[in-house]
């Protein structure tokens, strides 16, 4: 069982927006910075957010990231028929040694 | 631009060992690390350690403790990671990426290769 909980999916209407849930506990979201990836169909996974709301170059601002207290949200705005793709949090936590853990992806569909 | 390449599709025999390797191209290899991250067949993203690629230090999820091992070669600016002791749930893609950062901010895996299909079988 993946530690950090997300939705299994989500859907919404090109040009709409959506948000994608990551739950975590105290030794983790809570303590840590959170980073956000997409894994297209049948690639390898991309940076999109990391410490929590920064975007790499390149990364459109549709795309954007919180953080509170034990959660965190990744949200998409005008969404694209190319944004459909699985995506993934991740973080530390601080109660498995500090190892690096991920959510278990949602599947983002666009309707 | 910066890149990492993945060595090719493996099919190992339960119980042997494989090794992927990682070839990185245009930063300076010794100033990131190198993350591992698998991927089982329809299934999420799961961490498997980290290694510099400055001084070759390694940090190893506890559930591979024992059976993989990270190195580097500064020399050619490569990564390895060997799993041993294969099972048929270790069939998974198998993918590298350029780690930086800290606890304390600007910390992120970014890229990644392309991947590496381990599939053990017997």
């Amino acid at each position: 069982q993946p530690v950090l909980t997300q939705p299994p999916s989500v859907s919404a209407a090109p040009g709409q927006k959506v948000t994608i849930s990551c739950s975590g506990i105290s030794s983790n979201i809570a303590a840590n910075y959170v980073s956000w990836y997409q894994q297209l169909p049948g690639t390898a996974p991309r940076l999109l957010i990391y410490d929590n709301n920064r975007r790499p170059s390149g990364i459109p601002d549709r795309f954007s990231g919180s953080k509170s207290g034990t959660s965190a949200t990744l949200g998409i705005s005008g969404l694209q028929t190319g944004d459909e793709a699985d995506y993934y949090c991740e973080t530390w936590d601080t109660s498995l040694n500090d190892e690096r853990v991920f959510g278990g992806g949602t599947k983002l569909t666009v309707l | 631009q910066v890149q990492l390449v993945q060595s090719g599709a493996e099919v190992k025999r339960p119980g042997a060992s494989v090794t992927v390797s990682c070839k990185a191209s245009g930063y300076t290899f010794n100033t990131y690390g190198i993350v591992w991250v698998r991927q089982a067949p329809g299934q999420g993203l799961e961490w498997m350690g980290w290694i510099s690629g400055y001084d070759g230090n390694t940090y190893t999820a506890q559930k591979f403790q024992g059976r993989v091992t990270m190195t580097t070669d500064t020399s050619t600016s490569a990564a390895y990671m060997e799993l041993r002791s294969l099972r048929s749930d270790d069939t998974a893609v198998y993918y590298c990426a350029r780690h930086k950062g800290g606890r304390d901010g600007d910390n992120w895996f970014d890229p990644w290769g392309q991947g590496t299909l381990v599939t053990v079988s017997s």
